[in-house]
């Protein structure tokens, strides 16, 4: 059973440019969770979403990020227009119920 | 809110040495409490949990136990290894309508020298 995909693992983008992250869940998963580390720093949640549903997004900055998770695919985590305040590490989490397994998580650049 | 306060790092310590990370939170209810462990480059692995007060999880002779009265969860380690050098996170499960939020430490980075 492989572990939870996220890729790509590396994303350089400029200022403005949009960045698209995916992550495919584990086999039997449908609870995916999205969490980001900024250096140094330890994982602030962001969206917690099951298939086709977003059930909280408490987490996340309320101008240009969004999350799906659609009935077939990954898991996309999408920033419009980014800045370089959102270079981070973006970790992607799956579940059954309880436990959450991480991704390796995609580290974005901005310049 | 719900939160976690991990012993501030970075923590060297020679081979063989005993470990402890310190790790207290502040749950309303009964949270689960885990400790992760992040490699160099890499992803968060489990590496322990618990659920309810007083169980003790276990793992690669890592243990931390649950206490409910100290309202804390500190990792330890009889004898640590080189490999065992990583950033080390403590989380509790905020459940909140059905989302399990984890609620991350700052993160204690462990060195361990030969």
């Amino acid at each position: 059973n492989a572990g939870v995909m996220q890729n790509p693992r590396h994303l350089v983008r400029r200022r403005g440019q949009e960045a698209r992250l995916r992550c495919s869940p584990m086999k039997g998963h449908s609870h995916v969770y999205w969490y980001r580390q900024l250096p140094e720093e330890g994982l602030k949640f962001m969206v917690y979403l099951q298939k086709e549903n977003i059930i909280d997004e408490s987490g996340m900055p309320k101008e240009r990020f969004s999350a799906e998770f659609p009935k077939e695919g990954p898991s996309i985590l999408r920033i419009q227009q980014v800045v370089r305040g959102d270079s981070a590490a973006y970790f992607c989490a799956s579940s059954p119920e309880d436990t959450q397994y991480f991704g390796p998580g995609t580290r974005l650049t901005v310049l | 809110g719900n939160s976690v306060t991990q012993m501030e790092g970075p923590v060297t310590l020679s081979e063989e040495a005993f470990l402890t990370i310190n790790c207290t939170y502040t749950a309303t209810g009964y949270p689960s409490l885990f400790w992760y462990v992040q490699y160099p480059g890499e992803g968060l692995q489990l590496l322990l949990k618990a659920t309810k007060a007083d169980d003790k999880g276990s793992n690669k002779g890592f243990e931390a136990t649950y206490r409910k009265e100290t309202t804390s969860f500190h990792l330890e380690k009889g004898s640590v290894q080189v490999s065992d050098s990583a950033v080390y996170f403590c989380a509790l499960s905020d459940r909140l309508g059905g989302a399990q939020k984890l609620v991350f430490g700052q993160g204690t980075r462990l060195t361990i020298n030969p």
